[in-house]
This record gives structure tokens, sequence and C-alpha cells, in this order.
């Protein structure tokens, strides 16, 4: 268990639909990472938050949107969802010094449908 | 920005040879280098890392190499199991806290075979 929470483990949704994921950092990791990983592909970096504040945008569609609450947990917003954003989202923490040092979510698998 | 090859982009192996995966990355100022393994429908986990005023770094059957000439480091796993089946992905940071700095190469898919 890498202490890092997501939620939901599953998700299928319909075309057009918004879906919101859920993830709770390592206690003390005030880093946020959100990727995506289509079948077979690598890590897709979406975007950063640390301590609240966004740091950091990669590929992220417009139709995402992402942010970091005050007790640290981060949601990432899916709107106007189409069939190729079907992949697993993971979300990961990093501890304080070692940014690069990701611990991931066990993922949320989004079929849209 | 970093940018990290990674090679090959698969890898099959008889279970007890060694497997080599190579990285290479652009900016002079990354200064660590994670190894992550993502086993099939898992999440990708730390399994080795080295800071760039190490060379090596050993850890029972891997080993990570680092060459900051000529900014490239390598992943060695010996005596392969089939559970080593999985998987690799590199990467380089430049250790900023707060920013993204991390930079994950395309990944090798290595296969121990039985």
């Amino acid at each position: 268990d890498s202490g890092v929470t997501q939620t939901p483990k599953h998700l299928i949704t319909a075309t057009g639909q918004r879906v919101t994921l859920r993830c709770s950092p390592r206690s003390g990791d005030l880093s946020v990472y959100w990727y995506q990983q289509s079948l077979d592909q690598g890590l897709q970096f979406l975007i950063q938050y640390y301590n609240g504040e966004e740091r950091a945008k990669g590929n992220i569609l417009e139709r995402f949107s992402a942010q970091q609450f005050p007790d640290l947990h981060s949601e990432l917003n899916l709107s106007s969802l189409e069939l190729g954003d079907s992949a697993l989202y993971f979300c990961a923490s990093s501890p304080e010094g070692v940014p690069g040092k990701l611990f991931f979510g066990s993922g949320t698998q989004l079929s849209v449908l | 920005g970093e940018n990290v090859e990674q090679h090959p982009s698969t890898l099959s192996v008889q279970e007890g040879d060694s497997a080599v995966i190579k990285c290479t990355y652009s900016d002079s100022a990354s200064n660590y280098f994670p190894w992550y393994k993502q086993e099939l429908g898992k999440r990708p986990q730390l399994i080795i890392d080295i800071r760039s005023n190490v060379g090596e770094k050993k850890d029972q059957r891997i080993a990570v190499t680092l060459n900051k000439t000529a900014k490239h480091f390598s992943l060695h796993i010996t005596e392969t199991q089939p559970e080593d089946s999985a998987v690799y992905f590199c990467a380089a940071s430049t250790g900023e806290t707060g920013a993204n700095n991390l930079f994950f190469g395309t990944g090798t898919r290595l296969t121990v075979i039985p």
C-alpha cells in the first residue's frame, strides 16, 4: 500500500458526461500529480498541485480540470467525455525534498461507452 | 525542457539471464533518477533510484548506473525471474520542490521466459 488513496477504482459512463476522480495523498505530502495512462501506453502527465496551488500543466485537455483542497486531497474533473478519454488515471504524491519520488495510487479505470 | 529517451521498448530474456534497460536525458540540471516498475493492471512502484553524486547503486538483483558526462543511466536486473516481467519506466528530475520536474521515459516491457 503506497498510502495514496484513489476513488473510485472503476467508473463506467457515457459520452458527454462529467465525472470526478478523487485522490488523497500520503500523510505529509504536499504535492499531488495526475497522470493518464491509455492501454499499453506510457504515463502522460496531466497536472501538478503543490499545497493547494497549481504548479505545472502537462497535456491536459481544456475539458479537464483539477484542484487541490486545503486538506490536500485533490479532484480531477473530466467533462464532455469522449470515447478516447477511456484510460487509467493515476494520482501520485511525493515527499518534501524528493519531488521525483512518486507514490502512486491504485488508479481509477475510466470507461466511456 | 527535459527529454528522456528509453530503449528498448520491449525486451525478452530467458529466466536467469540479465536484462539491461537504457535511458538518456537532455537537461544537465537533472540530479535524481528513479526507476518505476509497473506490473500488469497495477500501479507504478519505485524500485530503485540514484542521485547525480553517485555512479552506481545496487539493491539485491537490481542495480542502476549513471554516467553524468554522457547523460545516460541504465537499469540492470540480474538472474531474472518470471516475476520481473513488467513495464519499467525510467525518469529524470531536477529536484526542485514544488515544480513539476519529473520526466518519464516511454517504458520498456520486459518479459522473462521461464
